[in-house]
Parts: C-alpha cells; structure tokens; sequence
C-alpha cells in the first residue's frame, strides 16, 4: 500500500525518444508535484498540480509536459529526449499548498539517456 | 542562484554523539523550513519542521533550531543511531506564494558509526 508510487523506476532509452513517467498517489492528497534531482543532487521543483490545475510551471523545456487525468495521478510526458534529461525524477504529493503541508515523496524514477 | 545551502556535503558522528547538520538561506521572505531524511533508492521523507515564527521545534530525538536574524537552520539529532545514517535534505518555504513550492538545499550526507 505505497502511498506515493512511480513506474517505471528505471528507464534507459536513446536520445530522440518520447518517453512518459507515471505517478499516483493513494493518500487523498489534493496537490501533486515533479521534482528533477540533478547529477549535482539538488531537489528542484518542475511542475505542481492542485486538484488538476497547473499552479506552478518552472523553466522547463516545452519537451516536457505533465498531465494530470484526475487529482490521484500525475504524468509526466517528455518528447525528443536529450542527454542532458538523464536525472532522478521524484513525485510527491501533499495535502494542500500551504507552507505546513509536508510533501510525501515516491521513490523515484531514474532516467539514463544512451 | 543557490537561495538554500548546506555547506557541508557530509558528516561523521559516533553512535550515542550529537550530530549537527547545518543550512542557511538567503531570502527573507521564507516563512517555512523543513527537514527530509533520503535512504538511497527511496524518496525523501519529512522529519521535522519550524515556522518563522519560532525558533525551535522539537520531536523525539530531532530538534530543529532556527535563527531568523542569520538566516540559518540547523537539526540536531541526539543521540545519533546508525539508521540515521542517510543524506538530510533541508528545504524552505515562501507561504505568501500558496503554491507549496519548496527550495531544497543539496543535501549533507550523515553517516553515524557504531
């Protein structure tokens, strides 16, 4: 009974492909977010969706673009991949987006770009 | 454009000892600050958190410490135990934004010997 869950937890492809990741959540959460965790390590926040809204949008290439089909799930679809995509990506949720939320975290999915 | 750091990458403690990891920021208008314990291959997870408002929250063996005037925050673990051991994820919070999106510093990885 995962509470945060993403698959694939790996995904290794070529340079060029489209690839989409997958995550939902069990915990009744209204906000979801995407975070990128660099080569570098640092956590940084892409996306978040508040009951299928997009409240935020970072600079992210238009090559990625999430997509959430109900407040349980969001996705995360990204178009001609690059090498420089190659990252942890983390899914989590949390109840609201006020500042006190904690934010629960699936264990991630780790993309390698060949 | 690193708004919250921790300076130290990693650190070393004996079993029973205090560990004390570190983090400073640099915008003012974070109100909110919380700690995430990462295992490798897992997501993070929440430990403890502070409002502004405050200057020390305090949970078991955890205790958060927060000087608003320095712009610094610092968890103290006491005693330390080896399944502390796993990288401390400080991160922080504008609440006037209402979008609960977090700044997370690069991590400082604990490693507690028994």
């Amino acid at each position: 009974d995962t509470a945060v869950s993403q698959t694939p937890k790996y995904l290794v492809t070529q340079m060029g492909n489209d690839k989409s990741i997958k995550c939902e959540q069990n915990l009744g959460h209204d906000t979801m977010y995407w975070y990128k965790q660099d080569s570098k390590k640092f956590l940084k926040i892409m996306f978040s969706y508040n009951n299928k809204e997009l409240i935020i949008n970072e600079t992210v290439p238009n090559r990625f673009s999430p997509k959430s089909p109900d407040k349980a799930h969001l996705n995360l679809h990204i178009n001609s991949l690059e090498l420089g995509d190659s990252a942890v990506y983390f899914c989590a949720s949390s109840r609201g987006t006020g500042s006190s939320q904690p934010q629960h975290f699936g264990d991630g999915t780790r993309l390698s770009i060949l | 454009d690193q708004q919250v750091k921790q300076n130290s990458p990693s650190l070393s403690v004996q079993e029973g000892r205090i560990s004390i990891l570190n983090c400073d920021y640099t915008n003012s208008m974070f109100d909110y600050f919380l700690w995430y314990k990462k295992y490798p291959a897992e997501g993070p997870t929440f430990l403890i958190s502070i409002s502004s408002i405050k200057d020390k929250n305090e949970d078991g063996r955890f205790t958060v410490f927060l000087n608003k005037s320095a712009k610094h925050l610092s968890l103290h673990i006491v005693p330390s135990q080896p399944g502390d051991s796993a990288v401390y994820f400080c991160a922080a919070s504008d609440g006037s934004s209402n979008t609960g999106k977090l700044i997370f510093g690069q991590g400082t990885t604990l490693q507690v010997k028994p």
